[in-house]
C-alpha cells in the first residue's frame, strides 16, 4: 500500500536560516507528488508538486523541492526563512489512478524563532 | 476560475444532535470531491470521496455518513453526534479524469460539547 512518511514532527528554524523538510514515499510506480502548507485554522494550500520532468521543482513563496528516486524522497527546501512561513506543511503522494484521493503525511510544523 | 466554498466555518454541537456541513465548488464540472477530518498530530484521515452524483465512497466505517445530491455539492451529515466526532474537517476536490492536486477550502472547526 502507498505510503508517506514525514520523520519529523516539529522543526524549529531561526529566521534567515535555510530549511529542509523530509518526506519519504512507498509507491510502486512513478509517483505523483505534492507539498502543502497549513495555516492555523485553515485549509491547505499547494506549495508545488512533482509530476515527471526535471527532478528540482519550484513552488510558491520561495520553496523548492527535490524528487530522488533512489532514496524515495521528496524533501522540500528553502533557502532563508521568514517568520511567516510558520506553519504545519505535509507531503502527498497521489496513486496514479484518477479520483483516487491523495495520501497524506502526518504533517510538519514548522516553528521560527528570531 | 475555480473555488471551493466549505461552511461553516466554526460550529458547536450537542452530544446526540444532528450535523449537516455544507461543500459547493464553482468553476468545473463534474469534479472528484473528498471530505477529510484532521487531528492533531494526526494528519488527514480520508472520510469519504465521490467521482459523481449519488457515488459515494466510505473509507473509514464511523457516525458519519455524506451525499452528493448535485455535481459541485458535497455534505457531510451525522444524525447523532458524539464527542468523538469534533475536529476540523475539510473538503476537497480534484479535476476529473486526472491525477491532479486537490484544492482544498478553508475548513469547519467542529466542537461536540
Amino acid at each position: 500500500a502507498q505510503s508517506v512518511t514525514q520523520p519529523d514532527i516539529h522543526i524549529t528554524v531561526s529566521e534567515g536560516a535555510s530549511l529542509e523538510l523530509r518526506c519519504n514515499y512507498s509507491y510502486g510506480a512513478t509517483p505523483y507528488l505534492f507539498w502543502y502548507v497549513q495555516s492555523p485554522g485553515q485549509g491547505l494550500q499547494l506549495l508545488l508538486k512533482y509530476f515527471s520532468g526535471d527532478t528540482l521543482v519550484q513552488g510558491i513563496k520561495g520553496f523548492e523541492a527535490e524528487f530522488k528516486r533512489s532514496q524515495s524522497s521528496f524533501n522540500l527546501r528553502k533557502p532563508s526563512v521568514h517568520w511567516s512561513d510558520a506553519a504545519e506543511y505535509f507531503c502527498a503522494v497521489a496513486p496514479n489512478q484518477a479520483g483516487t484521493a491523495l495520501i497524506f503525511g502526518k504533517g510538519t510544523t514548522l516553528s521560527v524563532s528570531s | 476560475s475555480q473555488t471551493i466554498h466549505q461552511w461553516p466555518a466554526t460550529l458547536v454541537q450537542p452530544v446526540g444532535s444532528p450535523l449537516s456541513l455544507e461543500c459547493t465548488v464553482e468553476g468545473t464540472s463534474n469534479p472528484n470531491l473528498y471530505w477529510y477530518r484532521q487531528a492533531a498530530g494526526r494528519g488527514l484521515q480520508l472520510l469519504f470521496y465521490s467521482i459523481g452524483i449519488g457515488q459515494i465512497s466510505s473509507e473509514v466505517p464511523q457516525n458519519l455518513s455524506a451525499s452528493r445530491p448535485q455535481d459541485r455539492q458535497f455534505i457531510l451529515s451525522s444524525k447523532k453526534l458524539l464527542l468523538s466526532d469534533s475536529g476540523f474537517y475539510l473538503c476537497a476536490w480534484t479535476r476529473t479524469g486526472l491525477v491532479t492536486e486537490a484544492f482544498f477550502g478553508q475548513g469547519t472547526r467542529l466542537t461536540v460539547v
